[in-house]
């Protein structure tokens, strides 16, 4: 897929335990905060975003957290099943409100265990 | 709905040759966005168009790449000539809006390798 040569981090969870994602962001300017699942041969999938104004938002099975003075981003995933297995990024926006024009992290490798 | 729709997805062309890959994006958005990523680096903005018109393209490394969007439908990236460095995978997102609550919806990325 397209990570090869791209060493990415590692986590390895079991099915049904929760999986907790974390990711260092660099502009303090930014304002807006999206998490991208990728799955293999295929584009960046969009999770959940938040925005700087908040410190967590919650969807199905997924939660984020913004903690804005260390500038730190988190996806929590409850539950995680098989089907979570892929790369996540986060991607921030450092341009206020002038388009999606978004700086993405590394990506951690997610792989949950039968 | 159809999705962001990318051609080809796989391209493999020699150094100094030209390759133009498509971009057709949801029906209805108006902001298309091309991003890449090269080997071993993160994904990176390359530019934006709003229709018809670029809105930024702060991203293009060089002048090698030419990006079009005629009539403000589907998109054009041009790669001429392409050098070894261009290797990566391109992806191609669209939004309705411009920014929040606007998601980008990305393409499944066309696998360029320039030998």
């Amino acid at each position: 897929g397209e990570s090869v040569g791209l060493h990415l981090p590692t986590l390895s969870v079991q099915e049904g335990d929760n999986s907790i994602i974390n990711c260092a962001y660099s502009n303090s300017a930014s304002d807006y905060f999206i998490w991208y699942k990728q799955e293999s041969g295929k584009g960046p999938q969009f999770i959940i975003d938040i925005r700087s104004n908040m410190d967590k938002r919650q969807g199905q099975r997924v939660t984020v957290l913004l903690n804005k003075t260390v500038k730190h981003l988190s996806l929590q995933i409850a539950a995680t099943q098989p089907g979570d297995s892929a790369v996540y990024f986060c991607a921030e926006n450092p341009r206020k409100g002038a388009g999606n024009m978004l700086t993405f992290g590394g990506g951690t490798r997610l792989m949950v265990k039968p | 709905e159809a999705g962001v729709t990318q051609f080809p997805s796989h391209s493999v062309i020699e150094k100094g040759q030209t390759v133009t890959l498509r971009c057709d994006p949801i029906s209805g958005h108006d902001n298309l966005y091309w991003y890449r990523r090269v080997m071993g680096k993160e994904i990176k903005f390359l530019l934006h168009f709003v229709k018809e018109s670029k809105q930024d393209e702060s991203g293009m490394p060089n002048n090698r790449f030419l990006a079009e969007r005629t009539g403000g439908t589907y998109s054009t990236l041009k790669v001429q000539p392409a050098e070894l460095e261009d290797s990566g995978v391109y992806f191609c997102a669209s939004s309705q809006g411009g920014t929040y609550n606007s998601p980008l919806h990305f393409g499944n990325g066309t696998r360029l390798t320039v030998t």
